[in-house]
């Protein structure tokens, strides 16, 4: 089975401009959830998603927004980037949207803001 | 509210030496509890949970974790460390109820020396 894609790997954007990234989750999973990671505050959540649904929201802005479609994929907008936005953008996926399933990560999209 | 705690930031052992990796944890009611290990440039690989039943629990390359629940204490542990060990770890814990993210540890870089 493919794992957990994330695009694009790499970009780089000025402050003030908007961003979508984008996660297409492992055949089958149902659930994906969004971290940003930077050395000094970790690996932080932005959101979780179950079938097309918001089940889970981080502590982060407004500016930060996502959703999931009817085939799993999701997608995550930054609007009006900022210096501090930038960091390594996960997307993970898991079976179901229960506790006890795993979660399996993709690669990262690493964001630069300039 | 839940949380996680990994007090070392690193730890360093010598190939063929047992490894301890410490997570203590804080939730409301049952805790679900994972390990992930992430090397440069990766993402989070998923290594071993605890859901229920035997406190220890044995996962990927060797790994193995002992669920403490009177310490609150979910360690990572290998009786034998390779070089190839080294990576960033991250403790992560979800309660039962599935109402909560999952919430990650600050992260602990063990480093194998030959």
């Amino acid at each position: 089975k493919a794992g957990v894609t994330q695009t694009p790997r790499y970009l780089i954007k000025t402050r003030g401009q908007q961003v979508t990234l984008s996660c297409s989750p492992i055949s089958g999973h149902r659930s994906v959830s969004w971290y940003q990671q930077t050395p000094g505050q970790g690996l932080q959540f932005l959101f979780e998603y179950f079938s097309e649904t918001q089940r889970n929201k981080g502590n982060f802005p407004g500016r930060f927004s996502g959703r999931q479609f009817s085939n799993s994929r999701s997608e995550m907008n930054v609007s009006t980037l900022e210096l501090g936005d930038s960091a390594l953008y996960l997307c993970a996926s898991s079976l179901e949207g229960t506790s006890t399933y795993e979660q399996y990560f993709g690669p990262g999209t690493r964001l630069t803001v300039t | 509210a839940q949380s996680v705690a990994q007090p070392e930031d690193q730890v360093n052992v010598a190939e063929g030496n047992p490894l301890t990796v410490k997570c203590t944890y804080s939730v409301s009611g049952n805790p679900y509890l994972f390990w992930y290990v992430q090397y440069p440039n990766r993402g989070l690989q998923f290594l071993l949970k605890y859901i229920t039943g035997d406190n220890l629990v044995k996962g990927s390359y060797g790994f193995e974790a002992e669920f403490n629940k009177s310490q609150t204490s979910f360690h990572l542990k290998k009786p034998s460390a390779l070089v190839s060990d080294s990576a960033l770890y991250f403790c992560a814990v979800r309660d039962a109820t599935g109402r909560r993210a999952l919430t990650f540890g600050s992260g602990t870089r063990l480093q194998v020396q030959p």
